[in-house]
C-alpha cells in the first residue's frame, strides 16, 4: 500500500529564516509527486509535480527536489504570507491518473 | 476560465440522514475524484469516475456513492450519516489523456453531522 509521511508535523520560523519541508513515501513505481499549498477552509492549490529522481523545480520562494525514497520543500526566505499547510502526495504507475495518497501535511507559520 | 466549482460550500445535516454534494469540473476535464478531508489529515480518496463510471474506489463504505453526469459534473451521495462523517469534501478533476500535471481540487464542502 502506498504511504507518504511527512515531517515535521508543524514549523514555525522567523520571516527570512530559509528551512526544509519533509516527505517520504512508499509506492509501488512513482508516476509523480505533488506538493499543494493549503490555506484553511479552502481546497489545495497545486504547487509541483516531480516524476522521477533528481529532478528539482522552482517556484518564487520554493525549491521541490526528488530522491528514489524522499522529496524536499526547500523555501528560502520565507514571507508571512507562505504561512500554510504544505501537502505532499504520490501516484503510483497502476492506471491512467490513479488516485492521489496524501500525507497529513506541514503547518507553517512565518512570524513577521 | 472557471475552476471546479463546488456546491454548497458548507452543510450541517443530522445523523441518520442523507447527503448530496455537486461538483463541476474545470474546463477541459474529464476526470473527477472526491476525497475526504477530516480536520487536521490530508485527503483520504473515495472514488473517482470517467465517463460516467466509478473507475476506482478508496476504502469507504457503500453508504459513499456517486454518480457523474455526459457534461462531466458529478455527485457525490452519502447515506445514513454518521457523526465522523464530518469533513471537509473534495472534488479534484483531471484529464484523463494529458500527463497529470496536478489535479485541479475545488474549493471544497463542509459538512458537519450533529
Amino acid at each position: 500500500e502506498d504511504q507518504v509521511t511527512q515531517s515535521p508535523e508543524a514549523l514555525r520560523l522567523q520571516e527570512g529564516e530559509s528551512s526544509s519541508l519533509n516527505c517520504s513515501y512508499t509506492v509501488s513505481g512513482l508516476r509523480g509527486l505533488f506538493w499543494y499549498r493549503q490555506d484553511p477552509g479552502k481546497g489545495p492549490e497545486f504547487l509541483f509535480t516531480l516524476y522521477s529522481a533528481g529532478e528539482e523545480k522552482e517556484k518564487e520562494r520554493l525549491k521541490a527536489t526528488l530522491t528514489k525514497k524522499e522529496s524536499f520543500l526547500h523555501i528560502t526566505a520565507p514571507k508571512p504570507e507562505d504561512s500554510a499547510t504544505y501537502l505532499c502526495a504520490v501516484q503510483a504507475l497502476t492506471g491512467a491518473n490513479s488516485k492521489l495518497t496524501f500525507g497529513k501535511g506541514i503547518t507553517l507559520s512565518v512570524r513577521p | 476560465d472557471a475552476g471546479v466549482t463546488q456546491s454548497p460550500t458548507h452543510l450541517i445535516k443530522t445523523r441518520g440522514q442523507q447527503v448530496t454534494l455537486r461538483c463541476s469540473p474545470k474546463s477541459g476535464h474529464d476526470t473527477v475524484s472526491w476525497y475526504q478531508q477530516a480536520l487536521g489529515q490530508g485527503p483520504q480518496f473515495i472514488f473517482q469516475y470517467y465517463e460516467e463510471e466509478e473507475r476506482q474506489r478508496g476504502n469507504f463504505p457503500d453508504r459513499f456513492s456517486g454518480h457523474q453526469f455526459p457534461n462531466y459534473s458529478s455527485e457525490l451521495n452519502v447515506n445514513a450519516l454518521l457523526l465522523g462523517d464530518s469533513a471537509l469534501y473534495l472534488c479534484a478533476s483531471s484529464n484523463r489523456q494529458g500527463r497529470t500535471n496536478g489535479y485541479t481540487f475545488g474549493s471544497g464542502t463542509r459538512l458537519t453531522v450533529v
